[in-house]
């Protein structure tokens, strides 16, 4: 069955450090997505990155970074030079193509504070 | 930008009521999901729906709950009769076609239950 981890559920830093938030899955399929949504204060859930399983290759976008790592089924999300409006609850999920209806499995979130 | 919306923000309703959620998808996706989030907890998946029928459900999506595309454009999420443990907040979620795509999630909808 899939299963994701995120073993951190809350982190606090104070503005400009880096943080890294931490995902763990399991699954059992070979083909499958791993997501990270953000949830601001407002509620809604925003997409942040989308990654298949067959591309390890990390990304960088602005101050956000991901790390993919299948030997350890890991896919953590880096924010450096953390500023205050990142403060919010981090979901990571994952999505199994087998299935077909490519329904998320989330995990249970990080809550991150930035403190300025 | 397209997005998903939803309909009402905030519901509250008694116990026993039935309730509608209403969710419009971004309008040539094919593939609508309802997802729930009970306070400070996961996102825990309800149902997808595809091809006008549910595709799959998971334990939580019992006999109270039904969905339907009426028109073509809403989707809506039925709770028979509401229980206050159904307090919580709904996202309706839609994708296009394939496994690329990332589904795009609606601002969501607190019920709460009295």
């Amino acid at each position: 069955a899939q299963k994701v981890t995120q073993a951190q559920t809350e982190i606090s830093v104070v503005e400009k450090e880096d943080v890294t938030l931490d995902c763990v899955y399991e699954t059992r399929d070979t083909t499958y997505y791993l997501f990270w949504y953000k949830q601001p204060p407002s509620g809604e859930l925003v997409f942040l990155i989308r990654r298949n399983s067959f591309d390890e290759q990390n990304e960088i976008s602005g101050r956000y970074s991901w790390n993919f790592q299948k030997s350890t089924s890991s896919f953590n999300f880096t924010i450096t030079a953390s500023q205050v409006v990142d403060s919010a609850v981090y979901f990571c999920a994952l999505s199994e193509v087998q299935t077909g209806a490519n329904n998320l499995f989330f995990g249970t979130g990080t809550r991150l504070t930035v403190i300025p | 930008e397209p997005e998903v919306t939803q309909t009402p923000s905030h519901q509250v309703t008694q116990m026993g009521q039935e309730v509608i959620l209403r969710c419009v998808p971004i309008s040539n996706h094919l593939y609508f999901y309802w997802y729930r989030q009970i306070l400070g907890q996961k996102v825990e998946f309800l149902v997808s729906f595809y091809n006008n029928e549910i595709s799959e459900k998971s334990e939580i999506f019992d006999d109270q709950f039904s969905v339907e595309r009426p028109d073509g454009s809403n989707f809506t999420l039925k709770i028979r009769s509401t229980k206050l443990e159904d307090s919580a907040m709904y996202f309706c979620a839609s994708r296009t076609q394939g496994s690329l795509y990332e589904a795009f999630f609606g601002q969501g909808t607190r019920l709460t239950v009295v």
